[in-house]
């Protein structure tokens, strides 16, 4: 109940390409949906964020897709740099505890 | 703003030794801070929900009496590894949230513990 499960574990894509990332959840209970970007040695960085009453996201090149019925969400970069080389997280936040759930991470390599 | 430090960013003790590492909300009030940790190529791991003035709250499986967490002030926790252990080398980050609202976490930059 508690778990958010993220796919791919491992992401390769190409300069200028398009990145994604899903993540599925199952507690209804959770009412906010953060993204991490986190450089190796560094702490994660908040990328963009969504609650369950929107479908969708969007900031710059990152954007949210968010499906309430089949409890699933997904992090679209847009244009991939080489620069977005970095793991993501997803992450889901449950009200009453003020706790995050994250998922197991996706380690994104933009190749130039 | 809300920027997260943390000190030291990286540390070697002996084992036995204890290590104290701060979390400071350096732009913001925080009365609710977190604790995780990371080892290599994983997620992170809830350790502890630090509330000013009150006692931390441990996740399961989380020694309390090895990991000590003192969050006396809106802007500081701090996290107490006791007779550390080369099994408790690992990266540990504190997380805050704004007392004045929200739900987002903003996280420090990582402290890396090495226990030879």
């Amino acid at each position: 109940q508690q778990q958010v499960k993220q796919s791919p574990q491992s992401l390769i894509v190409q300069k200028g390409g398009i990145s994604i990332i899903n993540c599925a959840y199952e507690n209804t209970a959770f009412d906010y949906f953060p993204w991490y970007q986190q450089f190796p040695g560094k702490g994660p960085a908040l990328l963009i964020a969504i609650r369950p009453d929107v479908s969708e996201k969007k900031e710059g090149r990152f954007t949210i897709s968010f499906n309430k019925s089949a409890k699933q969400f997904s992090l679209h970069i847009m244009d991939s740099q080489p620069g977005d080389s970095a793991t993501y997280f997803c992450a889901a936040h449950r009200g009453s505890a003020r706790q995050l759930t994250f998922g197991s991470g996706t380690q994104l390599t933009v190749l130039p | 703003g809300a920027v997260v430090s943390q000190h030291p960013s990286r540390v070697i003790c002996k084992s036995g030794t204890s290590v104290k590492i701060e979390c400071r909300s350096l732009d913001f009030q925080a009365t609710t801070m977190f604790w995780y940790r990371q080892f290599p190529k994983q997620s992170l791991m809830l350790m502890a929900t630090s509330n000013e003035g009150s006692k931390a709250t441990y996740e399961q499986g989380v020694e309390k009496d090895k990991f000590l967490i003192n969050h006396a002030s809106l802007t500081l926790s701090t996290l107490t590894v006791t007779s550390a252990h080369p099994e408790d080398s690992s990266f540990y980050i504190c997380s805050a949230v704004l007392t004045s609202g929200g739900v987002t976490q903003y996280f420090g930059p990582g402290t890396r513990l090495t226990v030879l």
